[in-house]
């Protein structure tokens, strides 16, 4: 079974709209670790931001807002005022308890139209 | 702190032919990791180490698929007899740590192609 479902293969989206990239996660474990990141045409592997399960709060980190619902394993994320550079490839990711590595979802490929 | 090198940047081998792929983490980072992304998918987890120690062993990793870190400090990945189905782009990931909010470092990575 997949741990980490991004269902939108593609998006387009207007410059300084605000776009959700979808992310839902299945795991057993209580403690575990999700992340967000970027990888522009350039390849580079870009992290962008955390949340861990026991966090009371969403975290946010800039233009970046990551909404957690964690009843419905729901780790979607926010990018608000979208900017021509957010054209990039977008991975959910989650590390799971004592495990050390991080499984990435199929990645939801962003457009953003000027 | 000059982030994540990853050589060579590009690799274009016969099918058949060894090859060998180099990684520099970041210089206090203790954790290492290697995974492999063909097109369109995921980064696909390989191998990670923890210092010079090898702890964890994708089943991806087939016997042809060698990883060492001896010092602690650089790694190296070798594919041995290398088949079409090799062809992905290699990415290699430092961490400093592996609980809570310590994400990975990513080098450019190596792509590797093979004809």
């Amino acid at each position: 079974a997949q741990k980490i479902t991004q269902t939108q293969p593609g998006m387009f989206v207007q410059e300084k709209e605000a776009v959700t990239l979808d992310c839902t996660y299945d795991t057993s474990d209580p403690s575990y670790g999700l992340f967000w990141y970027k990888q522009p045409s350039s390849g580079e592997m870009i992290f962008l931001i955390y949340q861990g399960s026991y966090d009371q709060q969403n975290a946010t980190e800039g233009r970046y807002s990551l909404n957690f619902q964690k009843a419905r394993k729901s780790a979607n994320l926010v990018i608000s005022a979208s900017q021509l550079g957010d054209s990039a490839m977008y991975f959910c990711a989650m590390r799971e308890g004592e495990d050390d590595k991080i499984i990435f979802g199929k990645g939801t490929r962003l457009h953003i139209l000027p | 702190d000059t982030g994540v090198s990853q050589d060579p940047r590009h690799k274009i081998t016969k099918r058949g032919q060894n090859v060998t792929f180099r990684c520099d983490p970041i210089s206090e980072h203790n954790r290492l990791y290697w995974y492999r992304q063909t097109l369109g998918q995921g980064p696909e987890f390989l191998t990670y180490f923890q210092n010079e120690a090898q702890l964890e062993k994708s089943r991806l990793l087939s016997d042809r698929f060698s990883a060492e870190r001896p010092k602690g400090s650089f790694s190296t990945l070798e594919i041995q007899r290398t088949e079409q189905g090799d062809s992905a782009m290699y990415l290699c990931a430092s961490s400093l740590g592996w609980r809570g909010n310590y994400g990975y470092t990513f080098g450019s990575g190596t792509r590797l192609t093979v004809v």
